[in-house]
């Protein structure tokens, strides 16, 4: 199946800073990327849509300030989770879709984001 | 609104036992349905899919599902768990025609030796 990679796989910051967490797919072109958000014992909650080229689409609720998304090429999505506070701790994962008739998606490995 | 649910949170079975985790979801029309498994610290991976045809799918590792369309119902069966498929399961569906994917509470399973 197509690879998708995240990184990085963990990080702890201080409250107030600004995290970025990089999505690529490694062997293929993804002009969508997802990125989800899952808290513990959770499903995944689908936060935005990223679209290579084009501003994100993101889900009711979620603060597109607060999460900032950028998908300048067919490989790499960014998410930066700004001025990050302890609730923004989670685990960040991201996908990509390479059909979108079908809505098959590949996950990355995701990110455990720990805030202080 | 769009919903996927799975009525097993936690499932605990001994090893050659017969699993079947159920998954409906609410809407009707198109749907393209999939089944994810996260194995302990690993990523989502496809099980199986179904887009269309035969009802009956096959995926990886002895798993099958089952698209029963006038129940809404998406369910993933093996007929002997290994203690190696303690993992979480998640059911996701695909809205013909929207490319997003919705995925289901979960479904953790562990297997005892």
């Amino acid at each position: 199946g197509a690879v998708v990679s995240q990184h990085p796989s963990r990080v702890i910051c201080k409250s107030g800073t600004s995290v970025k967490i990089e999505c690529r797919s490694l062997d293929f072109q993804a002009t969508t990327m997802f990125w989800y958000r899952q808290f513990p014992k959770q499903s995944l909650m689908l936060m935005a849509t990223s679209n290579e080229g084009s501003k994100a689409t993101y889900e009711q609720g979620v603060e597109k300030d607060k999460f900032l998304i950028n998908h300048a090429s067919l490989t790499l999505s960014t998410l930066t989770v700004t001025s990050a506070h302890p609730e923004d701790s989670s685990f960040y994962i991201c996908s990509a879709q390479i059909h979108r008739e079908t809505g098959e998606l590949f996950f990355g490995e995701g990110s455990r984001l720990t805030v202080l | 609104a769009q919903s996927v649910s799975q009525h097993n949170h936690h499932v605990i079975l001994s090893e050659a036992a017969s699993l079947e985790l159920g998954c409906n979801y609410s809407y009707g029309g198109t749907v393209n349905l999939f089944w994810y498994v996260q194995y302990p610290g690993q990523h989502l991976q496809l099980l199986l899919k179904y887009f269309s045809g035969d009802p009956l799918v096959k995926g990886i590792k002895g798993f099958e599902a089952e698209f029963i369309k006038s129940k809404f119902s998406f369910n993933l069966r093996k007929p002997s768990v290994q203690w190696s498929d303690t993992a979480e399961y998640f059911c996701a569906v695909n809205r013909g025609g929207y490319n997003k994917l919705i995925f289901g509470a979960g479904t953790r399973l562990a297997v005892h030796p």
